[in-house]
Formats: C-alpha cells, sequence, structure tokens
C-alpha cells in the first residue's frame, strides 16, 4: 500500500528563522511527487512536481527537493504570510494515482 | 479563464438522501480526482479517473459513486449508504504525462442536517 508521511504535524517559526518540512513515500513506482500550499478553507493551490532523485525546484522563499525515499521542502527566511498547511502527494501507476499526506501546519510569527 | 470549478460552495444534505457534487474543468487535463478533507487527516482519496468511462476507486469509495461521461467532468454522488458523510469534499485535475499542471477546485462542504 502506498504511503505518504509528513513530518512535524505542525511547525511554528518566527519571522526570517529558516526551516525544512519533510515528506518521506513508500510507494511502488514513484511517477511523481507533489507539493501544495492550502489555506483554511480553500483548495490546495500547486506549488511543485519533482519527478526523479536530485531534482530541485525554487519559488521565491521557497524550495523542493526530492532523494529516492523524501522529499523537503525548504523555506527559507520565512514571513506571516506563509503560514498555512503545506501537502506533499505521490503519483503511482499506470492510472495516476495521487495520494496525499497529512499535511504539516506552519505559523510564522512577526 | 481556464480553470477547474466545483459547485455548490455549501451543500446540505438530509439523512437517506443522495447528493451528487460538481467538478467541471477547462484545461483539457486527462487525470480527475476525487478527496475527501477531515480535520487531521489530511487528504483521503475517493475515486480518480485517467480517461473517459473509466475511474478506479481509491481508499474511501464505500458510499460514493462517479461518472465520467466527458472528459471535463467528474461527478461525485455520496449515497445514503456513507455513514459519515460531512466533510470538505475537493475535486483536483492534472494533466498527468509528466503532471506538471495539478489544480484543484475551491472545495464543496457537505453538511447533513
Amino acid at each position: 500500500e502506498d504511503q505518504v508521511t509528513q513530518s512535524p504535524e505542525a511547525l511554528r517559526l518566527q519571522e526570517g528563522e529558516s526551516s525544512s518540512l519533510n515528506c518521506s513515500y513508500t510507494v511502488s513506482g514513484l511517477r511523481g511527487l507533489f507539493w501544495y500550499r492550502q489555506d483554511p478553507g480553500k483548495g490546495p493551490e500547486f506549488l511543485f512536481t519533482l519527478y526523479s532523485a536530485g531534482e530541485e525546484k525554487e519559488k521565491e522563499r521557497l524550495k523542493a527537493t526530492l532523494t529516492k525515499k523524501e522529499s523537503f521542502l525548504h523555506i527559507t527566511a520565512p514571513k506571516p504570510e506563509d503560514s498555512a498547511t503545506y501537502l506533499c502527494a505521490a503519483m503511482t501507476g499506470a492510472n495516476s494515482k495521487l495520494t496525499f499526506g497529512k499535511g504539516i501546519t506552519l505559523s510564522v510569527r512577526p | 479563464d481556464g480553470g477547474i470549478t466545483q459547485s455548490p460552495k455549501y451543500l446540505f444534505r438530509k439523512e437517506g438522501q443522495n447528493v451528487t457534487l460538481s467538478c467541471e474543468q477547462n484545461l483539457n487535463h486527462d487525470a480527475m480526482y476525487w478527496y475527501r478533507q477531515d480535520p487531521g487527516q489530511g487528504l483521503r482519496l475517493i475515486y480518480y479517473s485517467q480517461i473517459v468511462n473509466d475511474f478506479q476507486k481509491g481508499d474511501i469509495a464505500e458510499g460514493y459513486s462517479v461518472s465520467r461521461e466527458k472528459k471535463e467532468s467528474f461527478p461525485l454522488t455520496v449515497t445514503s449508504a456513507q455513514k459519515n458523510p460531512t466533510a470538505f469534499y475537493l475535486c483536483a485535475s492534472i494533466k498527468s504525462i509528466q503532471g506538471t499542471e495539478a489544480f484543484f477546485g475551491q472545495g464543496t462542504r457537505l453538511t447533513v442536517v
């Protein structure tokens, strides 16, 4: 059974304090690893897709990396507006099954 | 503008009723998905479809049904067999080859009254 685990469940940072969010996966045949941001009461907003170990992608203060067992979302010098829940998901199989982790709730204090 | 649209935003269901949630996309995406989100549970996969007239059960399909008669549309029916339907329902679509575009709708909040 495909499993995606995110840690920690919640993270509180001071503005400007850089950190990383972890997404570990145990799946058969990873086709892509997705990262999303979700604000309360809204649908998730797409951030990145990573396809192979060693790949990195950046967007503003966010940088996503991928290894054979896990992915990291690094946030550099976060601001209060970065506060949200961050979700990762693994795509597998010929039918493109997309399995999500439970998410990491990030709070950034000014 | 292209996008993925879910309707209605809020839906109330009486005990024993079936209700249908709409999901439409004009992005020419191949794969579509339905998820349920409960507090502290993350997104759990209900059904997904790679192509028209074909779909697969996800991890929590019991009490739900779907159809994929058109590429643009993937409606979800919550049947009376679903014992705890109150939740936030999210629809997503992805252009599955290399999956570079992966968008969600804004969700439907279903409440049983």
